[in-house]
Protein backbone atom coordinates (compact mmCIF):
# COMPACT_ATOMS: atom_id res chain seq x y z
CA UNK A 1 0.00 0.00 0.00
CA UNK A 2 1.67 3.32 -1.11
CA UNK A 3 1.89 5.97 1.41
CA UNK A 4 3.34 9.58 1.14
CA UNK A 5 4.53 11.65 4.32
CA UNK A 6 5.49 15.00 4.91
CA UNK A 7 8.37 16.19 7.08
CA UNK A 8 9.48 19.42 7.68
CA UNK A 9 9.93 22.32 10.64
CA UNK A 10 5.98 23.13 11.75
CA UNK A 11 7.47 26.83 12.47
CA UNK A 12 8.86 29.47 10.21
CA UNK A 13 9.90 33.12 10.40
CA UNK A 14 8.20 35.81 8.14
CA UNK A 15 10.53 36.28 4.99
CA UNK A 16 12.18 33.18 5.85
CA UNK A 17 12.13 30.13 3.14
CA UNK A 18 9.82 26.82 4.15
CA UNK A 19 11.26 23.61 3.20
CA UNK A 20 9.06 20.50 3.07
CA UNK A 21 9.85 16.65 2.19
CA UNK A 22 7.59 14.65 1.14
CA UNK A 23 8.90 10.30 1.48
CA UNK A 24 7.53 7.79 -0.48
CA UNK A 25 6.91 4.33 0.82
CA UNK A 26 5.02 0.91 -0.60
CA UNK A 27 5.99 2.40 -4.08
CA UNK A 28 8.94 3.50 -5.94
CA UNK A 29 8.51 7.47 -6.94
CA UNK A 30 10.46 6.24 -10.62
CA UNK A 31 7.69 4.46 -11.63
CA UNK A 32 4.65 4.55 -12.97
CA UNK A 33 5.06 7.83 -14.58
CA UNK A 34 2.67 9.99 -11.98
CA UNK A 35 3.06 14.18 -11.23
CA UNK A 36 3.89 13.84 -7.84
CA UNK A 37 1.85 17.19 -6.22
CA UNK A 38 2.34 19.83 -3.29
CA UNK A 39 -1.14 21.21 -1.97
CA UNK A 40 -1.86 23.22 1.08
CA UNK A 41 -4.89 23.84 3.59
CA UNK A 42 -4.85 27.43 4.98
CA UNK A 43 -7.48 27.80 7.62
CA UNK A 44 -10.67 28.44 6.62
CA UNK A 45 -10.21 28.25 3.30
CA UNK A 46 -10.20 25.19 0.51
CA UNK A 47 -7.22 23.54 -0.46
CA UNK A 48 -4.56 25.29 -3.04
CA UNK A 49 -2.86 23.02 -5.42
CA UNK A 50 0.88 24.42 -5.37
CA UNK A 51 3.09 22.61 -7.73
CA UNK A 52 3.88 19.08 -9.49
CA UNK A 53 6.70 16.94 -10.85
CA UNK A 54 7.45 14.48 -12.83
CA UNK A 55 10.81 11.93 -12.80
CA UNK A 56 11.58 13.68 -15.75
CA UNK A 57 11.99 16.68 -14.25
CA UNK A 58 9.09 18.36 -15.76
CA UNK A 59 7.57 20.19 -13.59
CA UNK A 60 4.09 22.60 -13.53
CA UNK A 61 3.22 25.69 -10.74
CA UNK A 62 0.43 27.60 -9.47
CA UNK A 63 1.05 30.62 -11.62
CA UNK A 64 0.14 32.97 -8.38
CA UNK A 65 2.57 31.33 -6.37
CA UNK A 66 5.46 30.33 -9.06
CA UNK A 67 7.80 33.11 -8.25
CA UNK A 68 8.39 31.55 -4.63
CA UNK A 69 8.29 28.16 -5.34
CA UNK A 70 10.71 25.16 -6.41
CA UNK A 71 10.55 21.50 -6.21
CA UNK A 72 12.64 18.94 -6.59
CA UNK A 73 12.91 14.93 -6.83
CA UNK A 74 15.37 12.81 -5.19
CA UNK A 75 14.80 9.22 -6.74
CA UNK A 76 17.15 7.78 -4.95
CA UNK A 77 15.96 8.46 -1.41
CA UNK A 78 12.50 7.76 -2.98
CA UNK A 79 11.69 11.48 -1.92
CA UNK A 80 10.36 14.88 -3.45
CA UNK A 81 10.76 18.56 -1.83
CA UNK A 82 9.09 22.07 -1.51
CA UNK A 83 11.20 25.12 -0.88
CA UNK A 84 8.40 27.99 -0.46
CA UNK A 85 10.54 31.49 -0.31
CA UNK A 86 9.64 34.97 1.64
CA UNK A 87 6.93 33.58 3.54
CA UNK A 88 4.46 35.21 5.19
CA UNK A 89 1.36 34.79 7.53
CA UNK A 90 -0.80 34.03 4.60
CA UNK A 91 1.58 30.67 4.28
CA UNK A 92 0.44 29.50 7.62
CA UNK A 93 -1.45 26.29 6.38
CA UNK A 94 -1.62 22.29 6.44
CA UNK A 95 0.92 21.44 3.85
CA UNK A 96 0.02 17.58 1.86
CA UNK A 97 2.02 15.99 -0.30
CA UNK A 98 0.30 13.69 -3.06
CA UNK A 99 -0.29 11.40 -5.76
CA UNK A 100 -2.86 11.42 -8.63
CA UNK A 101 -4.46 8.63 -10.12
CA UNK A 102 -2.75 7.40 -12.62
CA UNK A 103 -2.36 9.85 -15.46
CA UNK A 104 -4.70 12.28 -14.34
CA UNK A 105 -4.93 15.17 -12.12
CA UNK A 106 -6.97 14.54 -9.36
CA UNK A 107 -5.43 13.08 -6.23
CA UNK A 108 -5.93 9.53 -4.70
CA UNK A 109 -3.08 9.34 -2.05
CA UNK A 110 -2.11 12.22 0.26
CA UNK A 111 -0.20 12.65 3.12
CA UNK A 112 -1.51 13.31 6.28
CA UNK A 113 -0.59 16.67 6.00
CA UNK A 114 2.26 18.89 7.83
CA UNK A 115 1.29 22.07 9.56
CA UNK A 116 3.38 24.91 8.94
CA UNK A 117 3.02 28.67 10.93
CA UNK A 118 4.41 31.05 10.06
CA UNK A 119 5.03 33.71 13.13
CA UNK A 120 7.64 35.51 14.17
CA UNK B 1 -7.47 30.92 -13.37
CA UNK B 2 -10.66 29.38 -13.12
CA UNK B 3 -12.47 29.85 -9.80
CA UNK B 4 -15.10 27.37 -8.16
CA UNK B 5 -17.61 28.45 -5.94
CA UNK B 6 -19.45 26.18 -3.98
CA UNK B 7 -23.12 26.42 -2.11
CA UNK B 8 -24.24 26.43 0.33
CA UNK B 9 -21.06 27.25 2.59
CA UNK B 10 -22.50 24.86 5.15
CA UNK B 11 -25.24 23.12 5.91
CA UNK B 12 -27.32 20.94 8.54
CA UNK B 13 -28.59 17.96 8.02
CA UNK B 14 -29.83 14.46 9.42
CA UNK B 15 -29.51 10.78 9.11
CA UNK B 16 -31.26 9.36 5.83
CA UNK B 17 -32.14 13.42 4.47
CA UNK B 18 -30.75 13.64 0.54
CA UNK B 19 -28.13 16.29 0.35
CA UNK B 20 -27.11 18.27 -2.63
CA UNK B 21 -24.42 20.38 -2.77
CA UNK B 22 -23.28 23.11 -6.06
CA UNK B 23 -20.01 23.72 -7.30
CA UNK B 24 -19.89 26.22 -10.17
CA UNK B 25 -16.95 27.37 -12.22
CA UNK B 26 -16.30 30.98 -13.42
CA UNK B 27 -15.52 29.40 -17.24
CA UNK B 28 -16.66 26.19 -18.76
CA UNK B 29 -14.81 22.91 -18.09
CA UNK B 30 -16.15 20.61 -19.75
CA UNK B 31 -16.37 17.45 -17.69
CA UNK B 32 -12.99 17.99 -15.09
CA UNK B 33 -14.26 17.79 -12.08
CA UNK B 34 -13.97 15.79 -9.13
CA UNK B 35 -15.43 15.89 -5.19
CA UNK B 36 -13.24 14.96 -1.82
CA UNK B 37 -14.77 14.37 1.45
CA UNK B 38 -12.78 15.30 4.21
CA UNK B 39 -12.56 15.02 8.23
CA UNK B 40 -11.29 17.07 10.99
CA UNK B 41 -7.29 15.79 11.10
CA UNK B 42 -7.49 13.60 7.92
CA UNK B 43 -6.51 14.85 4.11
CA UNK B 44 -9.08 14.62 1.40
CA UNK B 45 -10.39 11.60 0.04
CA UNK B 46 -11.35 11.29 -3.57
CA UNK B 47 -15.15 10.83 -3.87
CA UNK B 48 -15.47 11.42 -7.71
CA UNK B 49 -13.83 11.90 -10.50
CA UNK B 50 -14.62 13.28 -13.87
CA UNK B 51 -17.88 14.70 -12.76
CA UNK B 52 -19.86 11.11 -12.22
CA UNK B 53 -17.02 8.48 -11.55
CA UNK B 54 -17.04 6.55 -7.93
CA UNK B 55 -13.71 6.28 -6.93
CA UNK B 56 -13.00 2.42 -5.80
CA UNK B 57 -14.56 1.78 -2.56
CA UNK B 58 -16.92 4.91 -1.95
CA UNK B 59 -20.67 4.18 -1.74
CA UNK B 60 -23.10 4.24 -4.55
CA UNK B 61 -25.44 6.63 -2.76
CA UNK B 62 -22.71 9.26 -3.95
CA UNK B 63 -23.28 10.64 -7.11
CA UNK B 64 -22.12 13.74 -9.16
CA UNK B 65 -23.61 15.67 -11.98
CA UNK B 66 -23.20 18.59 -14.56
CA UNK B 67 -21.68 19.92 -17.18
CA UNK B 68 -19.80 22.50 -18.46
CA UNK B 69 -19.74 25.10 -15.51
CA UNK B 70 -22.54 23.62 -13.21
CA UNK B 71 -21.97 20.53 -11.38
CA UNK B 72 -23.51 19.27 -8.18
CA UNK B 73 -22.76 16.48 -5.68
CA UNK B 74 -25.73 13.82 -4.17
CA UNK B 75 -25.55 11.99 -1.44
CA UNK B 76 -29.20 10.44 -1.60
CA UNK B 77 -29.40 9.52 1.93
CA UNK B 78 -26.99 10.93 4.68
CA UNK B 79 -25.15 8.26 6.69
CA UNK B 80 -23.63 8.96 9.86
CA UNK B 81 -20.06 8.81 8.62
CA UNK B 82 -20.46 11.55 5.94
CA UNK B 83 -20.87 14.15 8.03
CA UNK B 84 -17.66 16.20 6.82
CA UNK B 85 -16.78 19.27 4.42
CA UNK B 86 -17.01 18.32 0.73
CA UNK B 87 -14.54 20.25 -2.20
CA UNK B 88 -15.08 20.39 -5.92
CA UNK B 89 -11.41 20.48 -7.88
CA UNK B 90 -11.18 21.27 -11.43
CA UNK B 91 -8.45 20.20 -13.36
CA UNK B 92 -9.16 21.76 -16.72
CA UNK B 93 -7.02 24.22 -16.94
CA UNK B 94 -4.31 24.28 -13.72
CA UNK B 95 -5.77 22.95 -10.33
CA UNK B 96 -8.27 24.89 -8.85
CA UNK B 97 -10.52 24.23 -5.27
CA UNK B 98 -13.63 25.11 -4.12
CA UNK B 99 -14.24 26.89 -0.20
CA UNK B 100 -15.91 23.76 0.65
CA UNK B 101 -18.89 22.84 2.26
CA UNK B 102 -19.43 22.03 5.41
CA UNK B 103 -22.43 18.75 6.74
CA UNK B 104 -23.57 19.24 9.98
CA UNK B 105 -25.53 16.71 11.98
CA UNK B 106 -28.77 18.88 12.26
Amino acid sequence: QLQVQESGPGLVKPSETLSLTCTVSGGSISSGGYYWAWLRLPPGKGPEWLVSIHLTGRDYYNPSLKSRLSISMDTSKNQFSLRLSSVTVADTAVYYCARPLAGRDFFDYWGQGAQVTVSS
Amino acid sequence: AIQLTQSPSSLSASVGDRVTITCRASEGIGSALAWYQQKPGKPPNLVIYDVSSLHSGVPSRFSGSGSGTDFTLTISSLQPEDFATYYCQQFNSYLTFGGGTKVELK
